[in-house]
């Protein structure tokens, strides 16, 4: 089945600066990938996804690559500020599954230092 | 537009005691449900999905069982809780294009 990695656990930035989470995949079949944020005690919130369709989509200061080939999508966050001090989640599914499970990543612990 | 539910939004419970959850979509229909447990600091496990009513798949062998009794209702129930149940329950639902929302959660404590 699908594995999902996600490097790094933790992540420290200075404000402003940008900061990168990398995550790689085991199943070629896998065509969806979205990334969620988690605050503290709150629910998972699903900040940008992409399909096998295209290789990048940016939405403002958030941007998510996939290398295909690679097995490996990355998401990028410019500029950050404290309030994108979070868990960040990858995920991986393939639209062949008709549950359409989401396999996770083990998550990283941004944190934006002011 | 869709909205989920779940309640109740915090439990504490003795070992050994039942257990349900409920969780509720509201704004589609059909949708694909899911059940995830966190423990504290950690990621999601994946604990059951539905496609239908009816339709349990379980991913982890352990002492829940979820049921579906109408199309919108998803529920996480157990017979006996044990000390390593305590952890932040989720709901999810999706619809055909794989996107999951997940819902405000249950804070479960197991004493």
């Amino acid at each position: 089945g699908e594995n999902v990695e996600q490097h790094p656990s933790t992540l420290s930035v200075q404000e402003g600066d940008s900061a990168v989470i990398k995550c790689t995949y085991s199943d070629s079949a896998s065509n969806y990938f979205p990334w969620y944020k988690q605050e503290l005690g709150k629910r998972p919130q699903l900040i940008i996804d992409i399909r096998s369709n295209v290789g990048e989509k940016k939405d403002q200061r958030i941007a998510v690559t996939l290398n295909k080939t690679a097995k490996h999508f990355s998401l990028h966050i410019t500029e950050t500020q404290p309030e994108d001090s979070a868990v960040y989640f990858c995920a991986a599914s393939s639209d062949m599954d008709s549950s359409y499970k989401l396999i996770f990543g083990s998550g990283t612990r941004l944190l934006v230092r002011p | 537009s869709q909205t989920i539910h779940q309640w109740p939004a915090t439990l504490v419970q003795p070992v050994g005691s039942p257990l349900s959850l409920e969780c509720t979509v509201e704004g589609t229909s059909n949708p694909n449900l899911y059940w995830y447990r966190q423990a504290a600091g950690r990621g999601l496990q994946l604990l059951f999905y539905s496609v239908g009513i009816g339709q349990i798949s379980s991913e982890v062998p352990q002492n829940l069982s979820a049921s579906r009794p109408q199309d919108r209702q998803f529920i996480l129930s157990s017979k006996k809780l044990l000390l390593s149940d305590s952890g932040f329950y989720l709901c999810a639902w999706s619809v055909s294009e794989g996107t999951q929302y997940f819902g405000p959660g249950t804070r479960l404590l197991v004493l």
